[in-house]
């Protein structure tokens, strides 16, 4: 049983190219969620996507990020025109339902490494 | 808004030494608490859970008990080993709200042999 499945691992742009992260969830989750963690920092939400659907984007930086789950294929963050205080690890969440039970945990995968030179 | 509070790291133990690692949060009503832990390289996984007022969650000989009156979820474990070094999230899932988890800043425990 697969869990969540995020690539690349490691990922590095110059400052002005697109980054493009993946993220395949776990089978059966239809619930998919993506935080960055800055070093030395706690993981900040970006956003919830279910399939086709964006639920909760109020972690989003309003300018150069934009987030899909189509109705097949992987979770995509897309980051235009990076800039270096995008370097972070980015993770990628999901779960079978949505979050309307406080009490269920989400599964993450291993992360994105993005570097920006 | 909510947040978490976690004690500042890292913190260096010899094997077989007792850890606590303190957690507070800030929230309105009951929220349900969460400790999360991620070895290097890989994503969070769940430790433990505790969703009400004097509830004790634990896993793998780590325990933690929400004591609603300190607003606390202190982590703790009688007896580290090596492979427990890693860093450890403390998160609060809020009831009646968006239901996205607020973690706080991590905790990197080093278990020396």
């Amino acid at each position: 049983n697969a869990g969540v499945m995020q690539n690349p691992r490691h990922l590095v742009r110059r400052r002005g190219q697109e980054a493009r992260l993946r993220c395949s969830p776990m089978k059966g989750h239809s619930h998919v969620y993506w935080y960055r963690q800055l070093p030395e920092e706690g993981l900040k939400f970006m956003v919830y996507l279910q399939k086709e659907n964006i639920i909760d984007e109020s972690g989003m930086p309003k300018e150069r990020f934009s987030a899909e789950f189509p109705k097949e294929g992987p979770s995509i963050l897309r980051i235009q025109q990076v800039v270096r205080g995008d370097s972070a690890a980015y993770f990628c969440a999901s779960s079978p339902y949505g979050l309307s039970n406080s009490n269920q945990p989400q599964h993450f995968g291993d992360g994105t490494r993005l570097s920006i030179l | 808004g909510n947040s978490v509070t976690q004690m500042e790291g890292p913190v260096t133990l010899s094997e077989e030494a007792f850890l606590t690692i303190n957690c507070t949060y800030t929230a309105t009503g009951y929220p349900s608490l969460f400790w999360y832990v991620q070895y290097p390289g890989e994503g969070l996984q769940l430790l433990l859970k505790a969703t009400k007022a004097d509830d004790k969650g634990s896993n793998k000989g780590f325990e933690a008990t929400y004591r609603k009156e300190t607003t606390s979820f202190h982590l703790e474990k009688g007896s580290v080993q090596v492979s427990d070094s890693a860093v450890y999230f403390c998160a609060l899932i809020q009831s009646g709200g968006s239901y996205i988890p607020t973690f706080g800043r991590g905790t990197s425990l080093i278990v020396h042999p």
